[in-house]
């Protein structure tokens, strides 16, 4: 079974410019999370989609990210424009939807992508 | 709200010494804990899970942690450190929202381990 995979695996742009990460979820998985981590800091929850539906986008840091998971296969996190504080490792996870719970299954992560703004 | 305290961001030990690495959690709720680990250029992996069956928990290449209610920890041993194990180390609990799961991170631990 293939895991999480997210692309690409690095990305180095100015500030202002925009980028777009995308993550393919381990098939069949309908919880989809996006967390990011910033140098020195702990890793932080982002949102997470339940099939192409936002159940939860709390943790997104404003309105220069967007989210989409059209279809409900894989996602995408567009930054636009990005800022220097917006460096850091951006993580996709999936897992399976527990109907009979409600409750989600254990996340499986991807690689990340290393995100790098001058 | 839940949230894991990781102590020591740095862990040095020799090749065949115990591992050892703390958790501490605060949850309102029982918690769901895991451990995840990062080795060079990869992504998180799962080490373990606790999910209020038993309090020992084993999980992959001879990793094991203890759920101890009482201490409100969850720390991560292994008997005999080995080369390969040199990678970062997260503890995380989840919490629950509207029923699913949001896992929130302790900001992780290097082990190093010296030849």
């Amino acid at each position: 079974e293939a895991g999480v995979t997210q692309f690409p695996s690095h990305s180095v742009i100015e500030k202002g410019q925009t980028v777009t990460l995308r993550c393919d979820p381990i098939s069949g998985h309908d919880n989809l999370y996006w967390y990011r981590r910033v140098m020195g800091k702990e890793i932080k929850f982002l949102l997470h989609f339940v099939k192409e539906s936002k159940q939860d986008e709390s943790g997104m840091p404003n309105n220069r990210f967007l989210a989409e998971r059209t279809g409900g296969t894989y996602s995408t996190l567009k930054v636009q424009p990005a800022e220097l504080e917006d460096s850091g490792v951006y993580f996709c996870a999936s897992s399976h939807l527990q109907l009979t719970s409600g409750r989600g299954g254990t996340q499986y992560f991807g690689p990340g992508t290393r995100l790098t703004v001058l | 709200a839940q949230s894991v305290t990781q102590l020591g961001s740095h862990v040095s030990v020799s090749e065949g010494a115990l591992v050892l690495l703390r958790c501490n959690y605060s949850s309102s709720v029982p918690p769901y804990l895991f451990w995840y680990v990062q080795y060079p250029n990869q992504g998180l992996q799962l080490l373990l899970k606790y999910t209020s069956a038993a309090t020992l928990v084993k999980g992959i290449n001879g990793f094991e942690a203890e759920f101890k209610k009482s201490e409100t920890s969850f720390h991560l041993t292994k008997p005999s450190a080995h080369m390969s194990d040199a990678a970062e180390y997260f503890c995380a609990v989840t919490k629950n929202s509207g029923g699913y799961q949001k896992v929130t991170f302790g900001i992780g631990t290097k082990l190093q381990v010296i030849p």
